[in-house]
């Protein structure tokens, strides 16, 4: 059970727009900062979002993230078929004294 | 360009050790902070160990405190992963992967393919 919580699933239909979730506490998402990660099985997960809200160069502005609060949100916009993967938070948390990552949301684009 | 590449996995029995590592290349591997983060079969990414640029703090995940060390050699550019006492819950790929920062944890902004470790009797 991760203290970062997502929701385990998401789906819309191409061309639509998702928002996926990520709900911690003050001595996480809180205090610092927030980065999402695009992630297929088996291969190299991705950035796609650091500091709540910025991206990599390379990123398309499909993706956005935000941070109110003791949550973040990531949302994707134009969805494609090959937006179909795992995508997970991440933060610090100086309770644990760790990093710790959401329990990861598979995106399913209808 | 920035390649991470792991080697070391493979089939072991429980109880026994196993060292990882993970070539660098393609920016100053003395600079960044480096992490391994697990992906056990059919659940999330779970990080495993931090290490900063100087080696000279590391963090661990409570899961393996006091059963894996992380450590580096500047001069191989290369990041270690040495685990002992393994268990079957222990069973993932492993990813290295490159912390933005130098000092502190910021975020990973480059990972590797990964090595298969699998625990099993």
């Amino acid at each position: 059970q991760s203290v970062l919580t997502q929701p385990p699933s998401v789906s819309a239909a191409p061309g639509q727009k998702v928002t996926i979730s990520c709900s911690g506490s003050s001595s996480n998402i809180g205090n610092y900062y927030v980065s999402w990660y695009q992630h297929l099985p088996g291969t190299a997960p991705k950035l796609l979002i650091y500091d709540h809200d910025k991206r990599p160069s390379g990123i398309p502005d499909r993706f956005s993230g935000s941070k109110s609060g003791t949550s973040a949100t990531l949302g994707i916009t134009g969805l494609q078929t090959g937006d179909e993967a795992d995508y997970y938070c991440g933060t610090w948390d100086n309770i644990l004294s760790a990093w710790v990552f959401g329990g990861g949301t598979t995106l399913t684009v209808l | 360009q920035v390649q991470l590449v792991e080697s070391g996995g493979g089939v072991v029995q429980p109880g026994v050790s196993l060292r990882l590592s993970c070539a660098a290349s393609g920016f100053t591997f003395s600079s960044h902070g480096m992490h391994w983060v697990r992906q056990a079969p059919g659940k999330g990414l779970e990080w495993v160990a931090f290490i900063r640029h100087d080696g000279n703090e590391i963090y661990y995940a409570g899961s393996v405190k006091g059963r894996f060390i992380i450590s580096r050699d500047i001069s191989k550019n290369t990041l270690y992963l040495q685990m002992s006492s393994l268990r079957p819950e222990d069973t993932a790929l492993y990813y290295c992967a490159k912390d933005f920062g130098s000092q502190y944890i910021s975020y990973f902004d480059y990972w590797g393919q990964g090595t298969l470790v699998t625990v099993s009797s």
